[in-house]
C-alpha cells in the first residue's frame, strides 16, 4: 500500500459526459501528479500541483481539468468525453515536487466511455 | 519529446534465473526510477537511484545509474513467480516545462514458468 488513494477504482460513462476523479497523497506530500495509461500511448504525465498551485502541465487536453484543496486532496475533471479517453488515470504523489524525488502511485482508476 | 526506450520488451524465463532490464535515453535524466505493475493496479517504486554511477540493491533485485547519465539497468537474480509483472523504468530529467514529472519507458513484460 503507497499511501496515496484513488476512487472511484472503475467508472464507466458515455461520450459527452463529464467525470471527476479523486486523489488523496500520502500523508505529508505535498505534491500531486495525474498520469494517464493507454495501450497504445503508455504513462503519460497529465498534469502536477504543489501545495494547491498548478506547477506544471503535460499532454493535458482542454477537456480536462484539475485542482489541489488545501487539504492537499486533488481532483481530475473530464469533460466532453469521447471514447478515447478510456484509459486508467493514476495520481502520484511526492514529498515536495521537487528533483530527486520519489513519486509514489495510487491504485488508478480504469475510466471506460462507451 | 524526450523518450526512453526499455528493453527487451518481454521475457520469458524459467523460475531461478537471472533477468536484465535496461532503458536508454537520448538525453541526460536526474533520477531513475524503477516501477513494477500488476494487472489492474497502481506501478509499486522498486528502487530509486539519484547519481551517475550509483548502484542500489533491494532484496534480490539491483539497478544502476549509468555513467553518462543517459542509462539505468535492473537485474533481478533468482527469479520466482511472484515476480511476474510489468516492469517500467522512468526518468525524471532536469526542471523544465514538464516539472518534474516522470518520463516512462514501454514497458518489460516477465513471466516466470515454474
Amino acid at each position: 500500500d503507497s499511501g496515496v488513494t484513488q476512487t472511484p477504482k472503475h467508472l464507466i460513462t458515455a461520450t459527452g459526459q463529464r467525470v471527476t476523479l479523486r486523489c488523496s497523497p500520502r500523508s505529508g506530500d505535498l505534491s500531486v501528479y495525474w498520469y494517464q495509461q493507454s495501450l497504445d500511448q503508455g504513462l503519460q504525465f497529465l498534469i502536477q500541483y504543489y501545495n494547491g498551485e498548478e506547477r506544471a502541465k503535460g499532454n493535458i487536453l482542454e477537456r480536462f481539468s484539475a485542482q489541489q484543496f488545501p487539504d492537499l486532496h486533488s481532483e481530475l475533471n473530464l469533460s466532453s468525453l469521447e471514447l478515447g479517453d478510456s484509459a486508467l488515470y493514476f495520481c502520484a504523489s511526492s514529498a515536495s515536487g521537487g528533483v530527486n524525488n520519489e513519486q509514489f502511485f495510487g491504485p488508478g482508476t480504469r475510466l471506460t466511455v462507451l | 519529446g524526450q523518450q526512453l526506450n526499455q528493453s527487451p520488451q518481454s521475457m520469458f524465463i524459467q523460475e531461478g534465473e537471472d533477468v536484465s532490464m535496461n532503458c536508454t535515453s537520448s538525453s541526460i535524466f536526474n533520477t531513475w526510477l524503477w516501477y513494477k505493475q500488476d494487472p489492474g493496479e497502481g506501478p509499486v517504486l522498486l528502487i530509486a537511484l539519484y547519481k551517475a554511477g550509483e548502484l542500489t540493491s533491494n532484496g534480490r533485485l539491483t539497478a544502476q545509474f549509468g555513467i553518462t547519465r543517459k542509462d539505468s539497468f535492473l537485474n533481478i537474480s533468482a527469479s520466482i513467480p511472484s515476480d511476474v509483472g510489468i516492469y517500467f523504468c522512468a526518468g525524471q530529467p532536469s526542471p523544465g516545462q514538464a516539472g518534474t514529472a516522470l518520463i516512462f519507458g514501454k514497458g518489460t513484460t516477465l513471466s516466470v514458468s515454474s
